[in-house]
């Protein structure tokens, strides 16, 4: 079964700079890899997706992510935040076939004035 | 994509009561999913609900807690029994729209229920 780690549960990070949010997974079969963003008091929104073909995936709000097969990672990267990006970013997995999505335990991002 | 919606959105409810949370999508969709968000923790399955069969219930959920209706493809309800206060969560439904592989789920705006 597949497993999700996000390694920091909370990341402050002063406005305009970057931030750099980290997911690693282990399956052992092919994957797909989501991001949700979600905002205070809100359901969860899709911020980007790997399903396949180029690694560097650009999503919603100028966050990007990139898979690395090698080191089982997903790393999210935006680089200038801004006060509205703070929200609860969970990572997600699903293995090819199935429709079960396994989350990370998620982190907080707090951009600071 | 599909848009979600859930109600309602938050209730405050006595242990020992019932609430039925209403999930509507503006599409028809096979596949929708229902989650608990426990407070400070990640999002957990409860159960797949595909219209014209009964739900599937993860691991540590069953059907008396947490009895689900399907009735056609673009609603379902989750009903959250005899509850108490460790029932206190977010609760979310999803749908997964492709119909085949890659899956991706879209989610509603929760309900947020509190037992006292």
């Amino acid at each position: 079964a597949q497993s999700v780690t996000q390694l920091d549960s909370q990341v402050p990070v002063f406005e305009e700079a970057p931030v750099e949010l980290r997911c690693n997974y282990s399956s052992s079969v092919s994957v797909y890899l989501f991001w949700y963003v979600q905002y205070p008091n809100q359901g969860l929104q899709l911020l980007l997706k790997y399903l396949s073909g180029s690694t560097l995936v650009k999503g919603i709000n100028g966050f990007e992510a990139e898979f690395n097969k090698s080191q089982t990672s997903f790393h999210l990267r935006k680089p200038s935040v801004h006060i509205s990006d703070t929200a609860e970013y969970f990572c997600a997995v699903s293995e090819a076939g199935s429709y079960q999505l396994t989350f990370g335990k998620g982190t907080k991002l707090s951009v600071i004035p | 994509s599909a848009v979600i919606s859930q109600k309602p959105s938050r209730d405050i409810c006595q242990r020992g009561t019932s609430l039925t949370i209403q999930c509507q999508v503006d599409s028809q969709v096979t596949m929708m999913f229902w989650y608990r968000q426990q407070p400070g923790q990640s999002l957990t399955l409860i159960a797949t609900a595909n219209q014209g069969s009964e739900a599937t219930y993860e691991s540590g959920f069953v059907i008396d807690k947490f009895p689900i209706s399907r009735p056609n493809l673009t609603f379902s309800t989750l009903t959250v029994s005899n509850m108490s206060p460790e029932d206190s969560s977010i609760y979310l439904c999803s749908v997964e729209t492709s119909g085949k592989g890659p899956y991706e789920q879209y989610f509603g705006p929760g309900t947020r229920l509190t037992v006292t």
